[in-house]
């Protein structure tokens, strides 16, 4: 079955304390994002990779970083997590980026 | 920043009614998707139009584009009580690789 996996599905964590929430998809796709989706703000991206070893910066990118070594895995680190990264979160996947995004069911994470 | 902006936030029908959810942007666009959000769950790709068509239909759902008024509308026709969800344009602008999503229309459909 195709699908885009998210761990963990939630988390609540102190503030400054390191941690990765990881995705993988099983479909081979070329492109990968992160957003957070926040009350009445709607979904934003934070970073995307185009493919392998290429990543790059969406809207909110500050506090968070990516890694794209592998092609079906697309990490994401909050290396000093604070409040205001409390949210949830989503990973998506796509052939491209002008094509359908498949997304994984969320990351909820509470940051105290 | 925000591309897409739905409209309404918000819309309560019932059922065997249909649905009509606008999102406008503002700069030009490659194409124009929506998607669709079950409470707190993952979205799903509903349909997709490219900025050279002017309509499209898949099932119970018809889009719109009009790219000289920079909007879509989403159109459910006969909804069900199951079409209640959070509905988002997302839009991929010209020369860029990203897609930007709208705050969403959260539609209730009463049995």
């Amino acid at each position: 079955e195709a699908q885009v996996t998210q761990n963990p599905r939630y988390l609540i964590t102190v503030t400054g304390k390191k941690l990765t929430v990881t995705c993988s998809q099983n479909m081979n796709h070329e492109y990968m994002s992160w957003y957070r989706q926040d009350p009445g703000l709607g979904l934003r991206q934070i970073y995307y990779s185009m493919n392998v070893e290429v990543t790059d910066k969406g809207d909110v990118p500050e506090g968070y970083k990516v890694s794209r070594k592998e092609k079906r895995n697309f990490p994401l680190i909050l290396e000093s997590p604070s409040p205001n990264q409390t949210s949830l979160y989503f990973c998506a996947s796509s052939i491209g980026p002008t094509g359908e995004l498949f997304f994984g069911e969320g990351s909820r994470l509470t940051v105290l | 920043s925000q591309q897409g902006e739905e409209d309404p936030q918000a819309l309560s029908i019932q059922e065997g009614e249909n649905a009509t959810m606008n999102c406008s942007y503002k700069t030009s666009i490659n194409n124009l998707q929506w998607y669709r959000q079950n409470s707190g769950r993952g979205l799903v790709h509903l349909i997709l139009i490219r900025s050279n068509e002017r309509e499209k239909h898949s099932g119970r759902l018809r889009v719109t584009l009009d790219t000289s008024k920079k909007s879509s509308s989403l159109l459910i026709t006969a909804s069900r009580a199951a079409d209640t969800a959070s509905y988002f344009c997302a839009t991929l602008s010209g020369g860029t690789d990203k897609l930007i999503f709208g705050t969403g229309t959260r539609l209730q459909v009463f049995p």
